[in-house]
């Protein structure tokens, strides 16, 4: 069964870098046909959309955070990541990370991991 | 850009029928998809493809489509839907993905 697990950091500082990573058990992550994607949540606000990367290893990302965001795979250890750079107190949030496999829909996630931003 | 409109709030009380909206111009073209959220926990899928129905998710949950609107049917509330719900698609070109701002389901 799939199943995907965040983990991240809990603080950092702003302007530093945020790096999370989703390890993936019960599938290979470059198997064909599956996108694996980066959601969040900040306080007291809806579900924001980070961005994708495909099993090819292409990626497509918010256009608010595009600037700032690299999505990558590791294939050697199932897992993929985002690094999110100069990061301030709006970045805080519980970061999610996701599989669809085609069009089937957002179905196995994480329990997310918190991130928050203070100095 | 994208966009994705739903009602802040919906209240219903137990057994009735509860529907949330979602309205967007590219829902013509893409899929929508609605997730559960509740506090402290992961979203739940609880509607594919405008109206498919994951395995596991009760049948009281159902969604519809009509031209740019998405609606998500609860029939037969019950006092564990109450949750935030969320409606999802993207861009006419598919790139780029969106959420609703979220709906606030209260069961009275």
């Amino acid at each position: 069964q799939l199943q995907v697990r965040e983990s991240g950091p809990g603080l950092v500082k702003p302007s530093q870098t945020l790096s999370v990573t989703c390890t993936v058990s019960g599938a290979s992550i470059d198997s064909p046909g599956n996108y694996w994607t980066w959601i969040r949540q900040s306080p007291g606000k809806g579900l924001e959309w980070i961005g994708n990367i495909y099993y090819s290893g292409l990626t497509y990302s918010s256009p608010s955070l595009q600037s700032r965001l690299i999505i990558s795979l590791d294939t050697s250890k199932n897992q993929f990541s985002l690094q999110l750079n100069s990061v301030t107190a709006a970045d805080t949030a519980v970061y999610y990370c996701t599989r669809t496999r085609g069009a089937d829909g957002l179905d196995v996630w994480g329990q997310g991991t918190m991130v928050t931003v203070f100095s | 850009s994208h966009e994705l409109t739903q009602p802040p709030s919906v209240s219903v009380s137990p057994g009735q029928t509860a529907r949330i909206t979602c309205s967007g111009d590219a829902l013509s073209r893409q899929y929508a998809y609605w997730f559960q959220k509740k506090a402290g926990q992961a979203p739940v899928l609880m509607i594919s493809k405008d109206i498919e129905r994951p395995s596991g998710i009760p049948e009281r949950f159902s969604g519809t489509t009509s031209g740019t609107t998405v609606t998500l049917t609860i029939s037969g509330v019950q006092a564990e839907d109450e949750a935030d719900y969320y409606c999802h698609s993207a861009d006419t070109g598919g790139t780029y993905w969106v959420f609703g701002g979220g709906t606030r389901l209260t069961v009275l």
